[in-house]
């Protein structure tokens, strides 16, 4: 069985500050790990995905998440908020061979000027 | 590359209507996926088609729902008698699946279900 734990359903950051969005997760198998991103009314959208190989992974608009296993942990960060960056963000978890996603609950990310 | 598009992207409907969704993939793509989002929590995964071939489904898809992907194109997702519980976010996506878990998966915007 897999399952995803977002800490923290709302952050609010000030713009030029460090994003830190918590995310652990539990899998009875290698996890590949996910993390996705929501703006009002639209789909999700994939910020980056760890598979295998190099634990620091790097997405699209500076964000980052680090893998680490042992703390079964999947953190997303950016040095620096931007006010474009107001969104919820989801992580997710697959591992099986259908390739189904389990997501955490979401964090919905404020950016304050 | 068009994405995934969902119609229609709002639906209000009498508790104990039918409705029926449509999600047309990206156009190569074999895999197609449909999830649930209610408000504040996370998309749950429904079924998935490879191709035509409905291979899974969750608990979470009562008798009520039926899921269907005739060529192996578009999806359709039907809700029989609907009941107030229904009301949410369903989401479609799709991948170019080489069998492995981690093809990235592509999503449309969703169509919201309210019940009344």
């Amino acid at each position: 069985a897999q399952s995803v734990t977002q800490l923290g359903s709302h952050v609010s950051v000030s713009e030029g500050a460090l994003v830190l969005l918590r995310c652990n997760y539990s899998s009875s198998v290698p996890p590949y790990l996910f993390w996705y991103v929501q703006y009002p009314n639209q789909g999700l959208q994939l910020l980056l995905k760890y598979t295998t190989g190099a634990t620091l992974v790097k997405g699209i608009n500076g964000f980052e998440a680090e893998f680490k296993k042992s703390e079964t942990s999947f953190h997303l960060t950016k040095p620096s908020a931007h006010m474009s960056d107001a969104a919820e963000y989801f992580c997710a978890v697959s591992g099986n061979q259908g390739g189904k996603l389990i997501f955490g609950q979401g964090t919905e990310l404020s950016v304050k000027p | 590359d068009t994405g995934v598009s969902q119609d229609p992207r709002h639906k209000i409907t009498k508790r104990g209507q039918n409705v029926t969704f449509r999600c047309d993939p990206i156009s190569e793509h074999n895999r197609l996926y449909w999830y649930r989002q209610t408000l504040g929590q996370g998309p749950e995964f429904l079924t998935y088609f490879q191709n035509e071939a409905q291979l899974e489904k969750s608990r979470l898809l009562s008798d009520r729902f039926s899921a269907e992907r005739p060529k192996g194109s578009f999806s359709t997702l039907e809700i029989q008698r609907t009941e107030q519980g229904d009301s949410a976010m369903y989401l479609c996506a799709s991948s170019l699946a080489g069998g492995k878990p981690t093809d990235t998966q592509y999503f449309g915007p969703g169509t919201r279900l309210t019940v009344l």
